[in-house]
């Protein structure tokens, strides 16, 4: 069991937009703004999308969004395209141990 | 541009020892404070295995703590993970990491993966 919880799967159209959620307490997500967000392809390695909840690494599209409120962070996708179809993973700073959290996985399907 | 590239073998037989390399190239290993292992089962999701700062200030999942040890040789820009009396839980992909942020909680680079199975 994983310490943060995120849906199964989530899908959508192209062109529209998804929401990913990751819950977690207030030792973790609702604590800090230290959330992060992961994309991973198949066989691929996962690759940092979102950091400090809503910051973006250079070189991610403007399509991929972070927000928080409470103990749940989001993921938003707008504007889907088919190479968005991929596991996403959220983690997060906690003070209950020496590794940050990770959500159990959200499987993106594009219609 | 920081790269990571694990090798090790890919076939590890119950109870025997599990050593990977990850070489990192594009930048110093010296120049980070921090280096990490994390591993993902078939169809599972990600697990910390551990890291080390400074080179010399190793942390273990405590799950894991009393069979590996990560190390870091700075005169070879590689870090190193050894585990101890595998079992078939053990079968995973496991990625090199450059653990950042408060407490190197997430990881901004990684390497490709390495799959290693442990199976007679």
């Amino acid at each position: 069991q994983s310490a943060l919880t995120q849906p199964a799967s989530v899908s959508g159209s192209p062109g529209h937009s998804i929401t990913i959620s990751c819950t977690g307490t207030s030792n973790d997500i609702g604590g800090y703004n230290y959330v992060s967000w992961y994309q991973q392809h198949p066989g691929k390695a996962p690759k940092l999308m979102i950091f400090d909840v809503t910051d973006r690494p250079s070189g991610v599209s403007d399509r991929f969004s972070g927000s928080k409120s409470g103990n749940t962070a989001s993921l938003t996708i707008s504007g889907l395209q088919a190479e968005d179809e991929a596991d996403y993973y959220c983690t997060s700073y906690t003070n209950k141990g020496t590794f940050g959290v990770f959500g159990g996985g959200t499987k993106l399907t594009v219609l | 541009q920081l790269q990571l590239q694990e090798s090790g073998p890919g076939l590890v037989k119950p109870s025997e020892t599990l050593s990977l390399t990850c070489n990192v190239s594009g930048g110093s290993i010296s120049s980070s404070q921090n280096w990490g292992w994390i591993r993902q089962p078939p169809g599972k999701g990600l697990e910390w295995i551990g890291k080390i700062f400074y080179s010399v200030s190793p942390y273990y999942h405590p799950s894991l703590s009393d069979r590996i040890t990560i190390s870091v040789d700075t005169s070879k820009n590689q870090f190193y993970l050894t585990m101890n009396s595998v079992t078939v839980a053990d079968t995973a992909v496991y990625y090199c990491v450059r653990p950042t942020g408060v407490g190197g909680h997430y990881p901004d680079f990684w390497g490709q993966g390495t799959l290693v199975t442990v199976s007679s």
